[in-house]
């Protein structure tokens, strides 16, 4: 069965900083699709960056880029520059074909002023 | 672009109330999830279908049915509701499953209180 795995609950980071969000991912298959989700308060999960597991270029979407490392299955994703606005929940999550999404446990993000 | 709503943002029922949760999508796609969410846990699939009138379980149903009756509506119900259902519930939808780089729309949520 798939399963993500992301091992912060929390972090922190100041305003303008790089942070790294940790995701692990298990599966059996060579074929599936690695996505990053932000929940801010509000509750509605917006979608960020998509990896597919073929591709042998890092994903990048303006300052969000993924750190995909295939062997180690990672997903790891990068938000460049905090702003107080990432301030959010932040979920990894993985789908093969003909599989549902599996998501992680999430990472509550907090950029500090 | 996608458009998903949830009939309430908020709800709040006694237990052993019937509760009805509603969503609609206004893209023609075929399948339609129901999560919930609870801190430590992620989002966990109750059930999805992915034509009308068809309906699967997820890994968590026990308490849950749906319907489907609209391509358009997809209904998760709490037969009768506990306060373990207390949640947020996420409706989402996708074009199509076979496709692994298809994301999933959200709708904004609805945040359950069981008394």
């Amino acid at each position: 069965a798939q399963k993500i795995t992301q091992t912060q609950p929390g972090m922190f980071v100041q305003e303008k900083e790089a942070v790294t969000l940790d995701c692990t991912y298990d599966t059996s298959d060579q074929s599936y699709g690695l996505f990053w989700y932000k929940q801010p308060s509000s509750g509605e999960m917006i979608f960020l960056i998509y990896q597919g597991s073929y591709d042998e270029q890092n994903a990048t979407e303006g300052r969000y880029s993924l750190n995909f490392q295939k062997a180690r299955k990672s997903a790891n994703l990068v938000i460049s520059a905090s702003q107080l606005g990432d301030s959010a929940m932040y979920f990894c999550a993985m789908r093969e074909p003909w599989n549902d999404m599996r998501f992680g446990a999430g990472t509550r993000l907090t950029v500090k002023p | 672009d996608v458009k998903v709503t949830q009939s309430s943002r908020y709800l709040v029922k006694r237990t052993g109330e019937k509760v009805f949760l509603e969503c609609v999508q206004d893209m023609d796609h075929e399948n339609m999830f129901w999560y919930r969410q609870d801190p430590g846990l992620g989002l966990r699939l109750i059930y999805f279908s992915y034509d009308v009138k068809m309906k699967e379980k997820g890994d968590i149903p026990e308490g849950y049915s749906v319907s489907r009756e609209k391509k358009e509506r997809f209904s998760l119900i709490l037969e009768s509701a506990s306060t373990n259902q207390t949640s947020m519930y996420l409706c989402a939808t996708t074009k199509a499953r076979a496709i692994r780089q298809e994301t999933q729309y959200f709708g904004p949520g609805t945040r359950l209180l069981v008394l």
